[in-house]
């Protein structure tokens, strides 16, 4: 099992939509957990860290439900700009320290 | 205030050369991460290091690869007699510290091309 899963989709949606992505983690250890964007060929860029409470940020909003070990990433009224790979990210500590684990992506194409 | 900065952007080697990938962390970081992406895959660790100390290796091949990150410069990852399959994207990534989110910033990658 992967340690962190996510839909690959692609999730083809029209702009103004809301689409909603899910991400599992096995590692119940986990301490941090967030949502990156990467655009084609481009670096990951931290759009947001998830908290147990939940999180919002504008048109985005995050949840994380450790007792089920899921991580959900909620994009309203989608624009044409939203359209990138969103990755779900967790930090398992180790002895070692700060490591990242990336799930391999969902893709969001966001159409007129 | 400039981001992590990578060069070179892009690095084509034949095989059997050696590969030098530099990073510069955000200014005011002193923790640096080197990941691979693989084309058509998701990004993975390599290993996390700070000023002189290399914490975590553990995603690391056992051959051919090393990092440093030295007192005073960027951090290198140096990937020896390359081959096809070391093909892929290298980001560097960087934090201020260890502390809760561990929020992690990425630079724009070196991506290489073995021939």
């Amino acid at each position: 099992r992967k340690e962190v899963e996510q839909d690959p989709g692609p999730f083809n949606v029209p702009e103004g939509a809301t689409v909603a992505f899910n991400c599992t983690y096995s590692n119940s250890a986990s301490q941090s957990f967030f949502w990156y964007r990467q655009d084609c060929r481009k670096e990951p860029k931290l759009l947001m860290s998830v908290y147990s409470s939940g999180n919002e940020d504008g048109r985005f909003t995050a949840q994380l439900n450790r007792a089920s070990q899921y991580i959900s990433l909620l994009i309203r009224d989608s624009k044409l700009s939203d359209s990138a790979t969103y990755l779900c990210v967790v930090n398992f500590l180790t002895g070692g320290g700060n490591k990242l684990t990336f799930g391999t992506g969902t893709q969001l194409k966001v159409e007129l | 205030n400039a981001g992590v900065m990578q060069n070179p952007r892009h690095l084509v080697r034949r095989r059997g050369q050696e590969a030098r990938l530099r990073c510069s962390p955000m200014k005011g970081h002193s923790h640096v991460y080197w990941y691979r992406q693989l084309p058509e895959e998701g990004l993975k660790f390599m290993v996390y290091l700070q000023k002189e100390n290399i914490i975590d290796e553990s995603g690391m091949p056992k051959e051919r690869f090393s990092a440093e990150f030295p007192k005073e410069g960027p951090s290198i990852l140096r990937i020896q007699q390359v081959v096809r399959g070391d093909s892929a994207a290298y980001f560097c990534a960087s934090s201020p510290a260890v502390t809760v989110p561990y929020e992690q910033y990425f630079g724009p990658g070196t991506r290489l091309t073995v021939t």
